[in-house]
């Protein structure tokens, strides 16, 4: 059964870099199959892309969110890997990591998410 | 890229059945039928529950369907049973590998 999960510091401070690890076990993150997203929820909101990586390294980005937002993959380590600069509350939010099937054109598995509060 | 819309609350009655409405516009609903649908419980990861607008992954209840009519997708739940109760949030491609998600429903079963 394939499980994520995601890790990384529940706290950071406002104008910081925000960094997370989603690990997958189960399966290999090096499948042509599939992609990898990064989704998170702000508190009492609804779900924001925030992009995808595959396993070659090739993203994709929220436009919205583009300029700060990194997303890198591991091979070696069946990870990948969230960065997001300059961060202030309005980032607060539980981020979740997923699978996207490229066939399916969805994300059939997600972790359960870990929240990440953006305060000094 | 704006967000899908969808009632911020539905309810109903066990056995009832209802339907939440998503809505987005040509550029993601309207242009493609890729719209799924997740049910998230508190706490829990979130499980998909519709793809491709219609289809349904291995072991999730014919009760849940989808459809999609222009610009709106919709999730009809039927035989509403108490474990339905949580959030439910649409999620449509938008085009050059992006995507949109709804700012979600939460059904009370009554």
């Amino acid at each position: 059964q394939l499980q994520l999960q995601e890790s990384g510091p529940g706290l950071v401070k406002p104008s910081e870099t925000l960094s997370l690890t989603c690990t997958v076990s189960g399966g290999s993150i090096s499948s042509s199959s599939y992609y990898w997203g990064w989704i998170r929820q702000p508190p009492e909101k609804g779900l924001e892309w925030l992009g995808s990586i595959y396993y070659s390294g090739g993203t994709y980005y929220n436009p919205s969110l583009k300029s700060r937002v990194t997303i890198s993959v591991d091979t070696s380590k069946n990870q990948f890997s969230l960065k997001l600069s300059s961060v202030t509350a309005a980032d607060t939010a539980v981020y979740y990591c997923a699978r996207l099937v490229t066939a399916m054109v969805t994300f059939d598995y997600w972790g359960q998410g870990t929240l990440v509060t953006v305060s000094s | 890229q704006s967000a899908l819309t969808q009632p911020a609350s539905v309810s109903g009655s066990p056995g009832q059945s209802i339907t939440i409405s998503c809505t987005g516009t040509s550029s993601d609903v309207g242009s493609y039928n890729l719209v799924s649908w997740y049910q998230l419980h508190p706490g829990k990861a979130p499980k998909l529950m519709i793809y491709e607008g219609s289809k349904r992954p291995s072991g999730v209840s014919n009760r849940f369907s989808g459809s999609k009519s222009g610009n709106t997708a919709s999730l009809t739940i039927s035989g509403l049973q108490a474990e339905d109760e949580a959030d439910y949030y649409c999620c449509s491609y938008a085009g050059s590998s992006t995507w949109v998600f709804g700012g979600g429903t939460k059904l009370t079963v009554l």
